[in-house]
């Protein structure tokens, strides 16, 4: 079974950084794109960005409302992917999913999310 | 980028009743090698991450139930649910996995009339 664990979430101030780990499990992790996809309070997804495999060189691509603020990264022999955030602006605020595809869209199974609120 | 234009906002259905819910992609989202549209519909329970119900615009995923169905024409993609259920009260969104930035529907809330 497909398992994403988000953590590392909370309150941050404005301007403050933050990072989000996400464990998974259930699947074969170094063979999977990871993406993280965000959804503020009452509004619509929002797809914040995604890092290829280790074999494609680790690439990574972002949306552009976070692009040179927030930095994704992987390690594969913890299973694990992170999402580092700085410069953060209260339009951040959002509850943030950790997802994965394993061959069907890119985005297949959906960990429950970790909320970032960012407030002074 | 894809804008994915979604209509309605909000619809009410009787149980038991259709309710069918559009989207357009501003640009193809067919891919070629493929010979696939790369469409997704994902329902939202409130509380809950979004779970995929059809993709490649007209496949089903594993377990959902066969009252799901999509369709496609050029870039017009609709979710048919055939015989409205309490249970599928959500939100649904349409999303293009095609090229980045992915991107997604505003949403369609579904509630019971």
């Amino acid at each position: 079974e497909v398992q994403l664990v988000e953590s590392g979430g909370g309150l941050v101030n404005p301007g403050g950084s933050l990072r989000l780990s996400c464990a998974a499990s259930g699947f074969t992790f170094s063979d999977t794109w990871m993406s993280w996809v965000r959804q503020a309070p009452g509004k619509g997804l929002e797809w914040v960005g995604r890092i290829m495999r280790e074999s494609e060189g680790e690439k990574t691509d972002y949306g552009a409302p976070v692009k040179g603020r927030f930095t994704i990264s992987r390690d594969d022999p913890k299973n694990m992917v992170y999402l580092q955030m700085n410069s953060l602006t209260i339009e951040d605020t959002a509850v943030y999913y950790c997802v994965t595809g394993v061959g069907l869209t890119d985005l297949d199974y959906w960990g429950q999310g970790s909320l970032v609120t960012v407030s002074s | 980028d894809i804008v994915m234009t979604q209509s309605p906002d909000s619809l009410a259905v009787s149980l038991g009743e259709r309710a069918t819910i559009n989207c357009k992609s501003s640009q193809s989202v067919f891919y070629r090698p493929r010979n696939k549209n790369y469409l997704g519909w994902y329902q939202q329970k409130p509380g809950q991450p979004p779970k995929l119900l059809i993709y490649s615009a007209t496949t089903r995923e594993s377990g959902v139930p066969d009252r799901f169905s999509g369709s496609e024409s050029g870039t017009d993609f609709t979710l048919t649910i055939s015989s409205l259920q309490a249970e599928d009260v959500a939100v649904y969104y349409c999303h293009q996995y095609y090229t980045t930035p992915l991107t997604f529907g505003r949403g369609t809330r579904l509630e019971i009339k």
